[in-house]
């Protein structure tokens, strides 16, 4: 089967640094990618790893270890504005680039 | 450069009527998708296209139709609506489908669709 794991929710203090996980099972492996999703809006690209090891993109980090089927996002000096779903994808094996969707993490930030 | 748009923003549909939703992109982008998302889950994909005349299933295709006669625009036909296709749906595109894939899609708005 195909599963990809994700908590269902989060919350964290503005300026703190917040990990949010995802384990996945999918029939091959192409990609795994990040997307950050404020309610009522569609889903924009963080990030995407394709090699084990993390990946820095300004605030946000992306880290895959494919053995494991595991992957997790950091985000550091956090934001009200990253109150948002986060969500995990994995591009299947077999090209054309299908994505399988975890159900995302909500992560809510306070003062 | 507008990206992917989508249209209408909301729909509401009786049960047993059609309805087509549009999706236009003008980044060039030869792979197009459609997906659903239901509150509090993930997106699911309905069918995808790689090119002009090009299309295939994806998850959850049942109850919809999909044409792709340029490479713009990819519409999505639903037929005899039904509670169960109350929705969000998204259109996006991107570059290529290579392995390993590094190229990102990029969404368009949303349709929120109710069947009632």
């Amino acid at each position: 089967g195909q599963n990809i794991d994700q908590p269902t929710e989060m919350t964290a203090t503005e300026g703190a640094i917040v990990q949010i996980n995802c384990t996945y099972q999918t029939s091959g492996f192409n990609g795994l990618f990040w997307y950050q999703q404020h309610a009522g809006e569609a889903p924009t690209f963080l990030s995407y790893n394709v090699l084990d090891g993390l990946e820095e993109k300004g605030r946000f980090s992306s880290f895959l270890s494919r053995s494991k089927g595991y992957s997790y996002l950091l985000l550091k000096e956090l934001q009200m504005k990253d109150s948002a779903s986060y969500l995990c994808a994995v591009s299947k094996a077999g090209g054309y680039n299908k994505l399988i969707f975890g159900a995302g993490t909500r992560l809510a930030v306070h003062p | 450069n507008a990206g992917v748009t989508q249209t209408p923003k909301f729909r509401i549909l009786k049960i047993g009527q059609s309805m087509t939703l549009q999706c236009t992109q003008d980044m060039n982008h030869n792979y197009m998708y459609w997906y659903r998302q239901d509150p509090g889950m993930g997106l699911k994909l309905i069918y995808y296209s790689v090119g002009a005349g090009i299309t295939d299933k994806g998850e959850v295709p049942n109850g919809y139709n999909v044409s792709r006669s340029t490479t713009e625009d990819f519409p999505l036909r639903l037929e005899l609506a039904a509670p169960s296709q109350t929705s969000v749906y998204f259109c996006a595109s991107t570059t290529s489908g290579g392995a390993p894939v590094t190229d990102t899609q990029y969404f368009g708005p949303g349709t929120r669709l109710t069947v009632l």
